[in-house]
């Protein structure tokens, strides 16, 4: 398949802590990137997204930083919450032809303790 | 419209046994994605549609498998003599452009005993 994965990294963080979840992409032509998040039994809800064209982006208590040069891309979140403990996953927009499609990068689990 | 529905959201089915999904996206959205997750991995892309027209399918998507969106509208995608390899959950997601976000749906959750 072309999700590349089968050990799911664990970050544990303590509530009110940063965490920072890395992700690393493959191909040097995606132009686009998104950070999801993915509750148990829900589908992948999006954070925050970032093109090529920039190297960081900030949302609410959330930051991704993209590095070109290395194919890596990080989330920060501020100040981790509770309600943050979930999986998350990057996705890279890849072209091909005449389709476009995401592919997803391994997992990390945010484990946030009280 | 209040985002990507998908139905049904659990199904059980004997192996062997044929099943079929369906996704209907935002309704703005011209492109239409299916991915199957299985536990512990992330989304794998099984194949897009643009409107009604389907313009990649994954090598994942055996001959068993066919999905269609006939009015570039809703989407369906059926499994023919399940395995119960098949088990897992198959999300459906749409966008607006290519460089957009894709908006998922709850998924569908398969198991095949």
């Amino acid at each position: 398949g072309e999700s590349v994965g089968l050990h799911l990294p664990t970050l544990s963080v303590q509530e009110g802590d940063n965490s920072i979840i890395n992700c690393a992409y493959s191909n040097s032509a995606s132009d686009y990137f998104i950070w999801y998040k993915q509750e148990s039994g829900k589908g992948p809800q999006f954070i925050i997204d970032i093109r090529s064209n920039m190297d960081k982006r900030q949302g609410q208590r959330v930051t991704v930083l993209l590095n070109k040069t290395v194919k890596h891309l990080s989330l920060q979140i501020a100040a981790t919450q509770p309600g943050d403990s979930a999986v998350y996953f990057c996705a890279e927009n890849r072209y091909g032809g005449a389709t476009n499609k995401l592919i997803f990068g391994t997992g990390t689990l945010l484990a946030v303790q009280p | 419209d209040t985002g990507v529905s998908q139905d049904p959201r659990h199904k059980i089915t004997k192996r062997g046994q044929n099943v079929t999904f369906r996704c209907d996206p935002i309704s703005e959205h011209n492109r239409l994605y299916w991915y199957r997750q299985t536990l512990g991995q992330g989304p794998e892309f099984l194949t897009y549609f643009q409107n009604e027209a389907q313009l990649e399918k994954s090598r994942l998507l055996s001959d068993r498998f066919s999905a269609e969106r006939p009015k570039g509208s809703f989407s369906t995608l059926e499994i023919q003599r399940t395995e119960q390899g098949d088990s897992a959950m198959y999300l459906c997601a749409s966008r607006p452009h290519v460089s957009a976000e894709a908006f998922f749906g709850q998924g569908t959750r398969l198991t095949v005993v």
